[in-house]
């Protein structure tokens, strides 16, 4: 059984600063992955999808990279803003069912 | 253009009542989905519909019902609810099963 991991849960980093968000996966049997992020009491917005084949994507001030043989992937945000505070969510794609396994997510604030 | 929508936006019910959750898109993606989110548990599949015509069971499809007569339109049928029930629910779209996902803005349910 698929499992996604996503660490740390929370973070707290003052504005301008680079991060790094985490996400490992049990089975790198993926067809994509999937970064999204969610404001508090809101849906989710689709970030970067990487297929299987791809090593990152980006788009504007984040980067998504995927290493499926050792099932990780990570998030690189540059220069964080007050605006980036949200819980961010990865999700794999292994293609069963046409199900996204999600991840528990990080919750990000970002600090004037 | 509106992408997805949910209705309602949230509703309280009472055990052992019936409710449907509507979901209508406009961006004529093939897939469409239905998923909870529970705090601590993320994000679970409950049905899917690779197609117009045809449904499937997610990982957690008891105690729900769907169907999919139209392209634009995936209900959701909780035929007796029941207090575990209590979640937010996301419908969501793909132009193909193994395509980014897209989410509406979501229903928070109580059940009492």
């Amino acid at each position: 059984k698929q499992e996604v991991t996503q660490i740390p849960a929370a973070l707290s980093v003052p504005e301008g600063e680079n991060l790094v968000l985490n996400c490992s996966f049990t089975d790198s049997a993926i067809y994509n992955l999937q970064w999204f992020r969610q404001d508090p009491g809101k849906g989710l917005t689709s970030l970067l999808l990487i297929q299987s084949s791809q090593r990152e994507q980006t788009s504007g001030r984040l980067n998504a990279s995927l290493d499926k043989s050792s099932g990780r992937s990570t998030l690189y945000i540059a220069a964080s803003q007050p605006g980036d505070s949200a819980t961010y969510l990865c999700a794999v794609n292994t293609g069963t069912a046409s199900k996204l396994t999600f991840g528990t997510g990080t919750r990000l604030q970002v600090t004037l | 253009t509106a992408g997805i929508t949910q209705a309602p936006t949230s509703q309280i019910l009472a055990a052992g009542r019936s409710m449907t959750l509507r979901c209508t898109q406009d961006m004529r993606h093939n897939a469409m989905y239905w998923y909870r989110q529970d705090l601590g548990l993320g994000l679970r599949l409950i049905h899917y519909s690779n197609t117009a015509g045809t449904t499937g069971k997610g990982e957690v499809p008891d105690g729900y019902s769907v169907s999919r007569a139209n392209t634009d339109d995936f209900p959701l049928t909780l035929a007796s609810a029941v207090p575990s029930q209590t979640s937010v629910y996301f419908c969501a779209t793909s132009s193909g099963g193994l395509g980014e996902q897209f989410f509406g803005p979501g229903t928070r349910l109580t059940v009492l």
